[in-house]
Protein backbone atom coordinates (compact mmCIF):
# COMPACT_ATOMS: atom_id res chain seq x y z
CA UNK A 1 0.00 0.00 0.00
CA UNK A 2 1.25 2.86 -0.75
CA UNK A 3 2.93 5.93 1.80
CA UNK A 4 3.61 9.09 1.63
CA UNK A 5 6.29 11.06 4.16
CA UNK A 6 7.11 14.47 4.33
CA UNK A 7 10.64 16.14 5.00
CA UNK A 8 12.44 19.22 5.86
CA UNK A 9 12.60 21.67 8.25
CA UNK A 10 10.29 22.98 10.54
CA UNK A 11 11.54 26.17 11.29
CA UNK A 12 11.82 28.58 7.98
CA UNK A 13 13.08 33.04 8.43
CA UNK A 14 10.69 34.84 6.53
CA UNK A 15 11.59 36.27 3.04
CA UNK A 16 13.34 32.67 2.87
CA UNK A 17 12.62 29.70 0.87
CA UNK A 18 10.34 27.37 2.55
CA UNK A 19 11.46 23.67 1.01
CA UNK A 20 10.14 20.13 1.52
CA UNK A 21 10.26 16.71 -0.15
CA UNK A 22 7.69 13.94 -0.45
CA UNK A 23 9.25 10.62 -0.28
CA UNK A 24 6.81 7.58 -1.97
CA UNK A 25 6.93 3.70 -1.07
CA UNK A 26 4.95 1.34 -2.55
CA UNK A 27 4.26 2.74 -5.67
CA UNK A 28 5.94 4.55 -8.96
CA UNK A 29 6.01 7.95 -8.66
CA UNK A 30 5.18 7.54 -12.82
CA UNK A 31 1.81 6.37 -12.25
CA UNK A 32 0.08 9.51 -11.00
CA UNK A 33 -0.01 13.05 -10.36
CA UNK A 34 1.24 14.27 -7.06
CA UNK A 35 0.10 17.09 -5.02
CA UNK A 36 0.91 19.67 -2.19
CA UNK A 37 -1.81 20.77 0.30
CA UNK A 38 -1.00 23.10 3.50
CA UNK A 39 -3.38 23.89 6.16
CA UNK A 40 -2.92 27.05 8.17
CA UNK A 41 -3.60 26.71 12.04
CA UNK A 42 -7.33 25.88 12.66
CA UNK A 43 -7.94 27.12 9.32
CA UNK A 44 -9.33 24.78 6.22
CA UNK A 45 -7.18 23.16 3.43
CA UNK A 46 -5.40 24.83 0.63
CA UNK A 47 -4.38 23.04 -3.16
CA UNK A 48 -0.72 24.71 -3.23
CA UNK A 49 0.05 22.45 -6.79
CA UNK A 50 0.88 19.82 -8.38
CA UNK A 51 3.16 17.24 -10.80
CA UNK A 52 3.03 14.80 -13.06
CA UNK A 53 5.78 12.44 -13.41
CA UNK A 54 6.73 13.94 -16.87
CA UNK A 55 7.55 17.29 -15.49
CA UNK A 56 4.68 18.77 -15.80
CA UNK A 57 3.20 21.58 -13.39
CA UNK A 58 0.78 23.54 -12.25
CA UNK A 59 0.11 25.61 -9.20
CA UNK A 60 -2.60 27.46 -7.51
CA UNK A 61 -2.57 31.60 -8.97
CA UNK A 62 -2.24 32.47 -5.26
CA UNK A 63 0.58 31.23 -4.70
CA UNK A 64 2.15 31.01 -8.42
CA UNK A 65 4.88 33.09 -8.74
CA UNK A 66 6.53 31.67 -5.30
CA UNK A 67 5.83 28.11 -6.50
CA UNK A 68 8.21 25.77 -7.76
CA UNK A 69 7.53 21.65 -7.46
CA UNK A 70 9.50 19.34 -8.86
CA UNK A 71 10.02 15.71 -9.32
CA UNK A 72 13.20 12.84 -9.12
CA UNK A 73 12.06 10.09 -10.56
CA UNK A 74 15.35 7.91 -9.89
CA UNK A 75 14.37 8.56 -5.71
CA UNK A 76 10.41 8.12 -6.47
CA UNK A 77 10.45 11.48 -4.95
CA UNK A 78 8.50 15.25 -5.43
CA UNK A 79 9.58 18.39 -3.62
CA UNK A 80 8.11 21.94 -3.00
CA UNK A 81 10.21 24.89 -3.09
CA UNK A 82 7.78 28.18 -1.82
CA UNK A 83 9.78 31.30 -1.77
CA UNK A 84 9.28 34.62 0.34
CA UNK A 85 7.85 33.25 3.06
CA UNK A 86 5.61 34.93 5.33
CA UNK A 87 4.02 33.72 8.29
CA UNK A 88 1.15 33.63 6.52
CA UNK A 89 2.05 30.60 4.99
CA UNK A 90 2.97 29.10 8.39
CA UNK A 91 1.01 25.67 8.62
CA UNK A 92 0.68 21.76 7.91
CA UNK A 93 1.71 21.00 4.58
CA UNK A 94 0.59 17.23 3.01
CA UNK A 95 1.90 15.26 0.16
CA UNK A 96 -0.43 13.47 -1.51
CA UNK A 97 -1.70 11.21 -4.65
CA UNK A 98 -3.64 12.93 -6.58
CA UNK A 99 -5.86 10.93 -8.84
CA UNK A 100 -7.01 11.90 -11.95
CA UNK A 101 -9.90 11.99 -14.20
CA UNK A 102 -10.68 9.15 -16.48
CA UNK A 103 -8.72 8.90 -20.01
CA UNK A 104 -6.12 9.39 -21.74
CA UNK A 105 -6.49 13.34 -20.82
CA UNK A 106 -7.60 12.70 -17.56
CA UNK A 107 -6.73 16.06 -15.48
CA UNK A 108 -6.03 15.74 -11.49
CA UNK A 109 -7.87 16.72 -8.77
CA UNK A 110 -10.71 13.90 -9.12
CA UNK A 111 -9.55 12.83 -5.38
CA UNK A 112 -6.76 12.53 -2.78
CA UNK A 113 -5.52 9.42 -1.46
CA UNK A 114 -3.38 8.42 0.37
CA UNK A 115 -1.97 11.79 2.10
CA UNK A 116 1.29 11.77 3.95
CA UNK A 117 1.08 12.72 8.18
CA UNK A 118 1.93 16.19 7.07
CA UNK A 119 4.80 18.68 8.46
CA UNK A 120 3.96 21.57 10.33
CA UNK A 121 6.32 24.73 9.00
CA UNK A 122 6.41 27.84 10.97
CA UNK A 123 7.60 31.21 9.79
CA UNK A 124 9.02 33.10 12.36
CA UNK A 125 12.59 34.65 12.77
CA UNK B 1 -13.51 32.33 1.45
CA UNK B 2 -13.87 28.59 -0.02
CA UNK B 3 -15.08 27.73 -3.24
CA UNK B 4 -16.77 24.81 -1.53
CA UNK B 5 -19.69 26.48 0.64
CA UNK B 6 -20.13 24.07 4.08
CA UNK B 7 -21.99 24.55 7.13
CA UNK B 8 -19.45 25.47 9.76
CA UNK B 9 -21.17 22.66 12.31
CA UNK B 10 -23.25 20.43 12.69
CA UNK B 11 -24.07 18.05 15.88
CA UNK B 12 -26.32 14.87 16.66
CA UNK B 13 -27.01 12.38 19.22
CA UNK B 14 -24.93 8.79 18.94
CA UNK B 15 -27.52 6.85 16.76
CA UNK B 16 -28.61 9.22 14.47
CA UNK B 17 -28.45 10.25 11.00
CA UNK B 18 -26.88 13.97 9.97
CA UNK B 19 -26.11 15.25 6.68
CA UNK B 20 -23.70 17.57 5.94
CA UNK B 21 -23.88 19.92 2.54
CA UNK B 22 -21.26 21.10 -0.15
CA UNK B 23 -22.82 23.76 -2.10
CA UNK B 24 -20.99 24.59 -5.39
CA UNK B 25 -21.71 25.81 -9.05
CA UNK B 26 -21.74 24.59 -12.93
CA UNK B 27 -17.72 24.70 -12.57
CA UNK B 28 -17.56 22.45 -10.35
CA UNK B 29 -19.87 20.50 -8.03
CA UNK B 30 -23.01 20.30 -10.32
CA UNK B 31 -20.82 19.92 -13.67
CA UNK B 32 -18.98 16.83 -12.87
CA UNK B 33 -19.47 13.71 -10.69
CA UNK B 34 -15.58 14.01 -9.23
CA UNK B 35 -16.87 15.24 -5.31
CA UNK B 36 -14.89 13.94 -2.72
CA UNK B 37 -15.19 13.83 1.02
CA UNK B 38 -12.77 13.87 3.55
CA UNK B 39 -12.38 13.07 7.74
CA UNK B 40 -10.24 14.75 9.62
CA UNK B 41 -9.45 14.52 13.78
CA UNK B 42 -7.19 16.68 15.46
CA UNK B 43 -3.67 16.18 14.88
CA UNK B 44 -4.24 14.12 11.61
CA UNK B 45 -4.13 14.03 7.86
CA UNK B 46 -7.32 13.81 6.04
CA UNK B 47 -8.63 10.42 4.92
CA UNK B 48 -10.28 9.82 1.74
CA UNK B 49 -14.08 8.84 2.98
CA UNK B 50 -16.31 9.39 -0.52
CA UNK B 51 -14.85 9.72 -4.30
CA UNK B 52 -16.89 10.00 -7.17
CA UNK B 53 -19.65 11.70 -4.97
CA UNK B 54 -21.17 7.94 -4.14
CA UNK B 55 -18.07 5.61 -3.88
CA UNK B 56 -16.38 4.43 -0.49
CA UNK B 57 -13.00 3.38 -0.14
CA UNK B 58 -12.47 -0.03 0.68
CA UNK B 59 -11.89 0.03 4.46
CA UNK B 60 -14.71 3.07 5.04
CA UNK B 61 -17.71 1.90 6.99
CA UNK B 62 -21.13 1.98 4.85
CA UNK B 63 -22.56 4.00 7.53
CA UNK B 64 -21.16 7.06 5.69
CA UNK B 65 -22.85 7.82 1.93
CA UNK B 66 -22.91 10.32 -0.47
CA UNK B 67 -24.91 11.84 -3.16
CA UNK B 68 -25.37 15.28 -5.85
CA UNK B 69 -28.34 16.94 -6.62
CA UNK B 70 -27.33 19.76 -9.20
CA UNK B 71 -24.41 21.93 -7.46
CA UNK B 72 -24.72 20.20 -3.63
CA UNK B 73 -23.63 17.38 -2.80
CA UNK B 74 -24.01 15.54 0.27
CA UNK B 75 -22.70 13.33 2.99
CA UNK B 76 -24.70 11.62 5.41
CA UNK B 77 -23.63 9.66 7.98
CA UNK B 78 -26.15 7.14 9.72
CA UNK B 79 -25.79 5.70 13.18
CA UNK B 80 -23.43 8.32 14.89
CA UNK B 81 -20.44 7.16 17.01
CA UNK B 82 -18.40 8.80 18.95
CA UNK B 83 -15.31 8.75 16.72
CA UNK B 84 -17.56 10.43 13.78
CA UNK B 85 -16.62 13.44 15.77
CA UNK B 86 -14.66 15.33 13.47
CA UNK B 87 -13.60 17.91 10.45
CA UNK B 88 -15.22 17.19 6.98
CA UNK B 89 -13.73 18.46 4.21
CA UNK B 90 -15.72 18.16 0.86
CA UNK B 91 -13.62 18.58 -2.53
CA UNK B 92 -14.83 18.85 -6.05
CA UNK B 93 -13.01 18.84 -9.55
CA UNK B 94 -13.40 22.30 -11.40
CA UNK B 95 -12.81 23.49 -14.66
CA UNK B 96 -10.80 26.12 -13.42
CA UNK B 97 -7.28 26.48 -13.44
CA UNK B 98 -6.63 25.14 -10.28
CA UNK B 99 -8.50 22.17 -11.22
CA UNK B 100 -9.64 21.31 -7.43
CA UNK B 101 -11.66 23.59 -4.82
CA UNK B 102 -12.02 22.45 -1.28
CA UNK B 103 -14.82 23.29 0.83
CA UNK B 104 -14.36 25.38 4.41
CA UNK B 105 -15.00 22.57 6.18
CA UNK B 106 -17.98 21.22 8.52
CA UNK B 107 -17.31 20.51 12.31
CA UNK B 108 -19.24 17.27 13.55
CA UNK B 109 -20.03 16.82 17.23
CA UNK B 110 -21.47 14.14 18.03
CA UNK B 111 -23.36 14.81 21.54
Amino acid sequence: QVQLQESGPGLVRPSETLSLTCNVSDDSITRYYWSWIRQPPGKGLEWIGYIYYSGNTNSNPSLKSRVTISVDTSKNQFSLKLSSVTAADTGVYFCVRDVPTPGYFGRPGRWFDPWGPGILVTVSS
Amino acid sequence: QSALTQPASVSGSPGQSITISCTGSSSDVGGYDYVSWYQQHPGKAPKLMIYDVTNRPSGVSNRFSGSKSANTASLTISGLRAEDEAVYYCSSYTSSITHVVFGGGTKLTVL
